[in-house]
């Protein structure tokens, strides 16, 4: 079974700082890598959708990269807001991944004070 | 807008009942899936569908059926109820692998 793992499992940070967590994946039959971001009392939401090696990704303040041959990903996050706090999961396809199956890591929950 | 629903975002149910749910996308989405999330543990795959009548055990299966008779509807069977279901459980829907996963709002179920 395919094992994502993240790090670290929490975060608390000040309004203001940058921040970056990992996201960790077997780097073997590699297909895609995910990253959602999960605010309490809502559904998971989409970040990125990552698939080649040395992509990197933007949205906002959010940015992510991808290194396929080591297995990881990062997350960075500038200047967080508190309305940045949330859990931020990654996630792979599993084995036969062409029908869509995601493995998730445990998440990195994220606070930002004010 | 994308848009999946679940049927209950709260469910209360004895021990011993068989318990339904209902899940529906309006996106055309091949693939649908069923997560429940518990503290410590992530979101655990239950079982997903990659078409019609088609279904796949995930990581967590037992004690659990799923039912996928019309492409936007994706249902989950609890067939008796127990303690240890209690959970968060997720329905999420995406076209493939390189697409994102969306996700319904969850329901929060408590078996008593």
């Amino acid at each position: 079974i395919l094992n994502v793992e993240q790090s670290p499992q929490s975060l608390h940070v000040q309004e203001g700082d940058s921040t970056n967590f990992t996201c960790s994946f077997p780097s073997s039959n590699f297909y895609a890598l995910h990253w959602y971001r999960w605010e309490t009392a809502k559904s998971p939401e989409a970040l990125f959708v990552m698939t080649l090696n040395g992509d990197e990704k933007k949205k906002g303040r959010i940015s992510a990269t991808l290194n396929t041959k080591e297995g990881y990903s990062y997350l960075y996050i500038k200047g967080s807001q508190p309305e940045d706090s949330a859990t931020y999961l990654c996630a792979c396809p599993g084995y036969g991944g062409s029908q869509g199956n995601l493995i998730f890591g445990k998440g990195t929950k994220l606070s930002v004070k004010p | 807008d994308v848009k999946v629903t679940q049927s209950s975002r709260y469910l209360v149910k004895r021990t011993g009942e068989k318990v339904f749910l209902e899940c529906v996308q309006d996106m055309d989405h091949e693939n649908m899936f069923w997560y429940r999330q518990d503290p410590g543990l992530g979101l655990r795959l239950i079982y997903f569908s990659y078409d019609v009548k088609m279904k796949e055990k995930g990581d967590i299966p037992e004690g659990y059926s799923v039912s996928r008779e019309k492409k936007e509807r994706f249902s989950l069977i609890l067939e008796s109820a127990s303690t240890n279901q209690t959970s968060m459980y997720l329905c999420a829907s995406s076209f493939d692998f390189n697409q994102p996963q969306h996700f319904g709002d969850g329901t929060r179920l408590s078996i008593l």
